[in-house]
């Protein structure tokens, strides 16, 4: 079974200029969560997915973050313009859906880094 | 707000030697804990999971953790280290309130194993 991918693994790009991030989770996985780490700090919370629809999204840093999951497939993520500060590793997970806390998948994550 | 705390940034063991990861988190109630590890180039994978019972919890690779409620603690041992141990392990906290999941993660703490 294929787990969690994610695309591109690395991308430099420059302030001001847009990025998209995309996430393939499990096949069959409702729950899809992007988290993002900052250099030396912690992983963060970005936004959860529940099939198309966005359960939370309260870890979204501003507005020039955009998440989509047409069809409750693959989602993106996409910063614009980005900002120096964007720059860090941005994981995408997923879960089933059922009863009880399931276990998050993660991908290797998206190394971004803007300059 | 739910926080966690991995106190050492940086660990260095010899290989064979027993290792101990600190993990404190500061929540109202008993959140599930987990920790998890990412190899260079890999997503994170997890390690084990305390979500009731017995506090002693064993996890994949020879991994165990001890919940201490009185310490609000989770920490993560393995008693002889091997070379391939070498990654960064993050302890990790999630309410599961409401029935859907925001995991909060520590800072993580890289281990170093030498010969």
């Amino acid at each position: 079974e294929a787990g969690v991918t994610q695309f591109p693994s690395h991308s430099v790009i420059e302030k001001g200029q847009t990025v998209t991030l995309r996430c393939d989770p499990i096949s069959g996985h409702d729950n899809l969560y992007w988290y993002r780490r900052v250099m030396g700090k912690e992983i963060k919370f970005l936004l959860h997915f529940v099939k198309e629809s966005k359960q939370d999204e309260s870890g979204m840093p501003n507005n020039r973050f955009l998440a989509e999951r047409t069809g409750g497939t693959y989602s993106t993520l996409k910063v614009q313009p980005a900002e120096l500060e964007d720059s860090g590793v941005y994981f995408c997970a997923s879960s089933s859906f059922g009863e009880g806390l399931n276990e998050q998948f993660f991908g290797p994550g998206t190394r971004l880094t803007v300059l | 707000a739910q926080s966690v705390t991995q106190p050492d940034i940086h660990i260095t063991v010899s290989e064979g030697a027993s290792l101990e990861l600190r993990c404190n988190y500061s929540y109202g109630a008993t959140p599930y804990l987990f920790w998890y590890v990412q190899s260079p180039g890999q997503g994170l994978q997890l390690l084990l999971k305390y979500f009731s019972g017995d506090t002693l919890v064993q996890g994949i690779k020879g991994f165990e953790a001890e919940f201490k409620r009185s310490q609000s603690s989770f920490n993560l041992r393995k008693p002889s280290v091997h070379w391939s141990d070498a990654a960064e392990y993050f302890c990790a906290v999630d309410p599961y309130s409401g029935g859907y999941q925001k995991v909060t993660f520590g800072t993580g703490t890289k281990l170093q194993v030498i010969p």
